[in-house]
């Protein structure tokens, strides 16, 4: 069946380091993977997204990388800095299957001063 | 533009009591989704709406039911409540028919059962 799910559930990265967030995934269908933003007592925040036919995006100070081998993808924080705080989910998306999203568990990213 | 909202912020009911909460998405857009966020479970589907039908719905039992109305508001319902039913419930509100695109989360309903 459909599932995502993390790694790790807790990462601790000092101020400016880089931080690296996982994700399996397992549904071969899904054609478009998300990675969200949670900070407490908000909803999700969209980052960025990537097709499957793609292996790398970047954005600002972000980057996600998708290796559909062996179904994994991973964001990347450069410089991270305290207001990356937060939990980080991954989705993953179906085209022509209406707005379902399917979310991994989550990993806690605390950045230590 | 103004984001999506939902009211109420927080919610308490007593089991077996019906609960029914609101979400009004971004203006223009036309899908609302729906989500349970529990710290066991994760963020769950629960069902979408698009220009007032029902889309998608996730695995979740018929006490779940929902709406949209034709400025694409939604309101979730729940019935017979459960202690199991404590939850984030949130809303997303995307422009796009199926098709991969942003969805704009509200903040959320903190739902407590008791």
């Amino acid at each position: 069946g459909e599932s995502v799910g993390l790694h790790l559930p807790t990462l601790s990265v000092q101020e400016g380091d880089n931080s690296i967030i996982n994700c399996a995934y397992s549904n071969s269908a899904s054609d478009y993977f998300i990675w969200y933003k949670q900070e407490s007592g908000k909803g999700p925040q969209f980052i960025i997204d990537i097709r499957s036919n793609m292996d790398k995006r970047q954005g600002q100070r972000v980057t996600v990388l998708l290796n559909k081998t062996v179904k994994h993808l991973s964001l990347q924080i450069a410089a991270t800095q305290p207001g990356d705080s937060a939990v980080y989910f991954c989705a993953e998306f179906v085209t022509g299957g209406g707005n379902k999203l399917t979310f991994g568990t989550g990993t806690q990213l605390k950045v230590e001063l | 533009k103004a984001g999506v909202t939902q009211t109420p912020r927080y919610l308490i009911k007593t089991r077996g009591q019906q609960v029914t909460l609101s979400c009004s998405p971004i203006s223009g857009h036309r899908s609302v989704s729906w989500y349970q966020q529990t710290p066991g479970q994760g963020l769950q589907f629960l069902f979408e709406y698009f220009s007032e039908t029902q889309r998608n719905k996730g695995n979740f039992p018929g006490r779940f039911s929902g709406r949209q109305f034709s400025n694409s508001r939604s309101e979730m319902n729940v019935s017979t409540l459960e202690l199991g039913d404590s939850a984030l419930y949130l809303c997303a509100s995307s422009s796009t028919g199926g098709v991969a695109g942003e969805q704009y989360f509200g903040p959320g309903t903190r739902l407590t059962v008791t």
